[in-house]
């Protein structure tokens, strides 16, 4: 069974600019949810959605958002990128939500963002 | 608020036994989890625990909770260089799968 994919694996931007990363969901799966992991401040949790539908926010700035297709593959868009949005995005999905059994998170390999 | 803290280094040597800690502020958490990044990937899922359970098992692994106290631990029993990599204690709780993450214990595990 494919894992969580995310696409690009890395990429470099200017400041400024705007990004938009995608994550496809291990097949089944319905629950999408997006962290940023930067070395200063470990891993912070971004959003989470289910069946197309933000259930949480974590506290970022509305320069990110992102949303859910029908198909359950998400994507994350970061407006007026700024030096210190350079990150590792990963993206982890699971069955459904929750926290525990049939809701365990499982995590693509990421997305490095590195905006110059 | 939501905490969780972990100690930053561990070295050990091939075939020890390696205990990672971590302790958290939030009792009401419901799950707590145990994952692995080594460098350039993602996070694997290790292994996770309720809340209402004292300690479990898996292979080489047992976790312990003892939640009076909010402490939890890994164990890796019989450390190889493989095990070598970032450990990430998380918890969460009823109402979503949002993870609240340590900072992470890098292990380095020494032939």
């Amino acid at each position: 069974k494919a894992g969580v994919t995310q696409t690009p694996r890395y990429l470099i931007k200017t400041r400024g600019q705007q990004v938009t990363l995608s994550c496809s969901p291990i097949s089944g799966h319905r629950s999408v949810s997006w962290y940023q992991q930067t070395p200063g401040q470990g891993l912070q949790f971004l959003f989470e959605y289910f069946s197309e539908t933000q259930r949480n926010k974590g506290n970022f700035p509305g320069r990110f958002s992102g949303r859910q297709f029908s198909n359950s593959r998400s994507e994350m868009n970061v407006s007026t990128l700024e030096l210190g949005d350079s990150a590792l995005y990963l993206c982890a999905s699971s069955l459904g939500v929750g926290g525990g059994p049939n809701t365990e998170a499982f995590f693509g390999q990421g997305t490095r963002l590195t905006v110059v | 608020g939501e905490d969780v803290e972990q100690s930053l280094f561990l070295s050990v040597r091939e075939g020890d036994s390696s205990v990672i800690n971590c302790t958290y502020t939030d009792s009401s958490s419901t799950y707590l989890y145990w994952y692995k990044q080594e460098p350039g990937a993602g996070l694997q899922l290790l292994t996770y625990i309720f809340s209402n359970m004292d300690m479990k098992q898996d292979q080489r692994l047992t976790v312990l909770l003892n939640k009076k106290d909010k402490h939890l631990s890994l164990r890796i029993a019989d450390t190889q260089t493989g095990d070598s990599a970032i450990y990430f204690c998380a918890e969460t709780h009823q109402a979503g799968t949002a993870l609240i993450f340590g900072k992470g214990t890098t292990l380095s595990v020494s032939s």
